[in-house]
């Protein structure tokens, strides 16, 4: 069964903010929420990961609702080179036992 | 941050072959992983590689199929044995840092004919 689920794509302006929805409606207390990346041709690449409050760093921003059962990524100027297949990955054990990947949201930064 | 080497980047094998792909680590690291995406899909974890001990097969895979060594704290290899086309896939080796942040090497793109 799926832990999270993201829409299949989405499309976004150059230079605007990129917003990816992931629902996890069954996310248990103890569980993290991680969003990893992976730009054509290469391995996934971490982004950022949170538990309750929100987070930031140089590659994004994680909003997570109050009830935690829904997250957004946000990448806040949208480039080129943000065209990737986006993955949301809630997990406990801090990636010891492997993160297991779902679909993703195909993103498609637009000129 | 981890930087994961892996050989080949890609190969292209007979049917009923064996490949190894290497994965060696800049600095030593507890928890390995091996993933497989297969063309157009997510990545599928294949086992955990463990130091000193028998790797760690997540369900549908098995030894015989996917042998795995892990030496030391910066190195590891995966086999896939007896090679068909529906191995044509990319290999991905992944590794776990004292954050908890996954990284992962480019990747072995293999194609069986």
């Amino acid at each position: 069964d799926a832990k999270t689920t993201q829409p299949t794509s989405m499309d976004c302006a150059e230079g605007r903010a990129a917003n990816l929805p992931c629902n996890h409606s069954t996310i248990s207390g103890n569980e993290y929420v991680y969003w990893y990346r992976q730009i054509h041709s290469q391995g996934p690449q971490y982004i950022i990961h949170g538990l309750k409050n929100n987070e930031t760093n140089e590659m994004a921003s994680l909003i997570i609702t109050e009830d935690r059962k829904s997250s957004t990524l946000i990448l806040p100027h949208a480039t080129l080179r943000d065209t990737a297949v986006y993955y949301c990955i809630v997990d406990s054990g801090g990636g010891a036992d492997g993160l297991t990947f779902g679909k993703g949201t195909h993103l498609i930064i637009q000129p | 941050s981890a930087v994961i080497s892996q050989k080949p980047s890609r190969d292209i094998c007979q049917r009923g072959t064996s490949l190894t792909i290497q994965c060696q680590v800049d600095s030593q690291v507890t928890m390995m992983f091996w993933y497989r995406q297969q063309p157009g899909q997510s990545l599928t974890l294949i086992a955990t590689a463990n130091q000193g001990s028998e790797a760690t097969y997540e369900s549908g895979f098995v030894i015989d199929k996917f042998p795995i060594s892990r030496p030391n704290l910066t190195f590891s290899t995966l086999t896939v044995s007896n090679m068909s086309p529906e191995d044509s896939s990319i290999y991905l080796c992944s590794v776990l840092s004292v954050n908890e942040k996954l990284f992962f090497g480019s990747g072995t793109q293999l194609s069986v004919l």
